[in-house]
């Protein structure tokens, strides 16, 4: 059965704190992994990752994938109180269907 | 549309009462997906649809839980007889590809309740 653990469950920093956001997994065939933020409504898409070692960027957002290790980071540099969400890590394999498998999650709260 | 629209929003049900959520995925997305999130949960797989083919129904909790997408495009999650356990957030997200790794977009959800 596919895995997905994602940590620390939650976190409280305070503005302009660096935060990292971990996720490992256990899955057949991996495809790929997915880094959604999810606030008080629809989980929104920040990444996909498919290839180790590259990273990715979006403003003060950047994740990056370890396919040896089986697992990626999720770093917010600079953070503001827009960032408190609850950040949900996804993987997906081939073969069949590609059905993503999610983890807990992880609640950051920045503080002002 | 836009975006992945679901319907209701929120959903107060009584115990023993049967419930229907609808889905409305992206213009032209092939694949259409229904979670369960519970509270301080991740969402977890329910159902998977390519087209109008229901594909894997493996994450239903029981056969009070039903999904049909008759026409390939708007899908309806349908719960018998709701129970307390049954309170969670519906998501439903929709994808273009069939079976590669495209991102998957969610709607906000429907937030079921059952007193």
């Amino acid at each position: 059965e596919d895995k997905v653990v994602q940590s620390p469950l939650s976190l409280v920093v305070h503005e302009g704190d660096t935060v990292t956001l971990n996720c490992s997994y256990e899955v057949t065939n991996f495809r790929s992994l997915l880094w959604y933020k999810q606030e008080k409504k629809a989980p929104t898409f920040l990444f996909m990752l498919t290839s180790s070692g590259i990273e990715k960027k979006s403003g003060r957002l950047s994740s990056i994938l370890d396919k040896k290790e089986l697992f990626s980071i999720l770093n917010i540099t600079a953070t503001q109180t827009g960032d408190s969400a609850i950040y949900l890590c996804a993987v997906g394999a081939s073969g069949g269907s590609y059905i993503p498998t999610f983890g807990r999650g992880t609640s950051l709260i920045v503080h002002p | 549309g836009a975006g992945v629209s679901q319907s209701p929003r929120y959903k107060v049900a009584k115990r023993g009462q049967d419930v229907a959520l609808r889905c409305d995925p992206i213009s032209g997305h092939v694949s259409l997906f229904w979670y369960q999130q519970a509270l301080g949960q991740g969402p977890e797989f329910l159902t998977y649809f390519q087209n109008e083919a229901q594909l894997d129904k493996s994450g239903l909790p029981s056969d009070r839980f039903f999904a049909e997408r008759p026409e390939g495009s708007v899908s309806t999650l349908k719960i018998q007889r709701t129970q307390q356990e049954d309170s969670a957030v519906y998501l439903c997200a929709s994808s273009l590809a069939r079976r590669s790794g495209n991102t998957i977009y969610f709607g906000e959800g429907s937030w079921l309740t059952v007193v």
